[in-house]
């Protein structure tokens, strides 16, 4: 099946720095991806929905401005959070939708801590 | 009413039993669905994907969609251990293809 790679799988920052996500589609183009967030034992909450080239689309309540994302190519797609806090601290996850398909495939997620 | 209406469970089964994980929907639209399969701390995995109604298998999982009930199934035969997980059923459509809903997925415990 088509492959979603996220990095990295665990990060741990300080309060206040930001940390960048990336997520890459190894053998698909990826016109759409999407970036969740998982509180443990809780389904997904998804932040945004981005497009190859053109700015991400971001779900009620979900700062743009604290959480940063960019689809430069259509086999990349980064997610920074900008002055993480404690409360940020949550898996992240992205997932990709190939060109022309109608399902979507997840990254293995990512682990972020701010301490 | 949600779009998609998933029982969280637990679910708790011996060994070998069969397992039935189901989804309800209200949207009409929706003809694609898929069936992932997540461990905890893990992303999740797409197990199955059928569009529109009928039957899908594919080794241990068969999949069902009956569209005129607007329900969803994953049937898990032969259940092991290595089965528990938290499954989630997600479904798109033509309205939107863009647009994916996921039920609040089921927690599956495999007792050995």
């Amino acid at each position: 099946g088509a492959v979603v790679s996220q990095h990295p799988s665990r990060v741990i920052c300080k309060s206040g720095t930001s940390v960048k996500i990336e997520c890459r589609s190894l053998d698909f183009q990826a016109t759409t991806m999407f970036w969740y967030r998982q509180f443990p034992k809780k389904s997904l909450m998804l932040m945004a929905t981005s497009n190859e080239g053109s700015k991400a689309t971001y779900e009620q309540g979900v700062e743009k401005d604290k959480f940063l994302i960019n689809h430069a190519s259509l086999t990349l797609s980064t997610l920074t959070v900008t002055s993480a806090h404690p409360e940020d601290s949550s898996f992240y996850i992205c997932s990709a939708t190939p060109e022309g398909g109608n399902t979507i495939y997840f990254g293995e997620g990512s682990w972020l801590t701010v301490v | 009413q949600k779009e998609v209406e998933q029982d969280p469970g637990p679910l708790s089964v011996p060994e070998g039993a069969i397992v039935s994980l189901n989804c309800t929907y209200s949207n009409s639209a929706f003809q694609y669905f898929m069936w992932y399969r997540q461990y905890s701390r893990k992303g999740p995995e797409l197990l199955m994907y059928t569009y529109s109604s009928g039957n899908k298998e594919d080794g241990r999982f068969t999949a069902q969609v009956d569209k005129s009930s607007k329900y969803i199934s994953l049937f898990i035969r032969d259940s092991q251990p290595s089965d528990s997980a938290t499954y989630l059923c997600a479904m798109s459509g033509w309205d939107n293809f863009n647009k994916f809903y996921f039920g609040s997925g089921t927690k599956l415990n495999v007792k050995p």
